[in-house]
């Protein structure tokens, strides 16, 4: 079975502080994607990162970083120097299988306070 | 410009009457697939397409059915409308097998079942 979840359903921080929303997920494939997406109160989805099980290595995009550990099976995403545009929902998902089929997280809403 | 569009955007109907919602995209991909956006549940898969005339059922496919019998068109069909069917519906393409390669997301219909 395939399940991804995110424990933390609502976090709020102050401008510029840091923050990691968890992602744990669930699968008996060796080969699988794991991904985190992006909603703003706009509602469109905004593809932010792919990372195959394959490659462990954390991966940076300006303030957005990436921790995937195949130990923990968590793949987990940090946001330093938040700002009130991050504001957002923030799902992380899981493919595995054919590839075809993809599992979402239930979802962290973030609130970035001024 | 490349996109994946939706209509209509919103909808209030009745239970028991047949509708359709459209998806298409304007970017020659293969991989087309339907999700809804529950509260708590996160976005779950009803169906996927991985080419013309190829089909297949997500994780949440009762109560829906689809076909692809053009490329860039996979539209969602609703034939006996519940309650419970009322969500957010995303459609969604990649260029190739879903999790190889980024998915573009339409903009959301909004169904309320009553």
């Amino acid at each position: 079975a395939q399940k991804v979840t995110q424990a933390q359903t609502e976090i709020s921080v102050v401008e510029k502080e840091d923050v990691t929303l968890d992602c744990v997920y669930e699968t008996r494939d060796t080969t699988y994607y794991l991904f985190w997406y992006k909603q703003p109160p706009s509602g469109e989805l905004v593809f932010l990162i792919r990372r195959n099980s394959f490659d462990e290595q954390n991966e940076i995009s300006g303030r957005y970083s990436w921790n995937f550990q195949k130990s923990t099976s968590s793949f987990n995403f940090t946001i330093t120097a938040s700002q009130v545009v991050d504001s957002a929902v923030y799902f992380c998902a899981l493919s595995g299988g054919n590839f075809n089929k993809f599992y979402f997280g239930s979802g962290t809403k973030l609130n970035v306070k001024p | 410009e490349a996109q994946v569009t939706q209509n209509p955007r919103y909808l209030i109907t009745v239970t028991g009457k047949k509708l359709t919602v459209t998806c298409s995209q304007n970017m020659n991909h293969e991989y087309m697939s339907w999700y809804r956006q529950d509260p708590g549940l996160g976005l779950r898969q009803i169906y996927y397409s991985m080419n013309v005339e190829v089909t297949d059922k997500g994780d949440v496919p009762e109560g829906y059915k689809v076909s692809r019998k053009e490329k860039r068109n996979f539209p969602l069909i609703l034939e006996s409308p519940s309650p419970n069917q009322t969500s957010l519906y995303f459609c969604a393409s990649s260029l190739g097998q879903g999790a190889y390669l980024e998915q573009y997301f339409g903009p959301g219909t909004r169904l309320t079942v009553t």
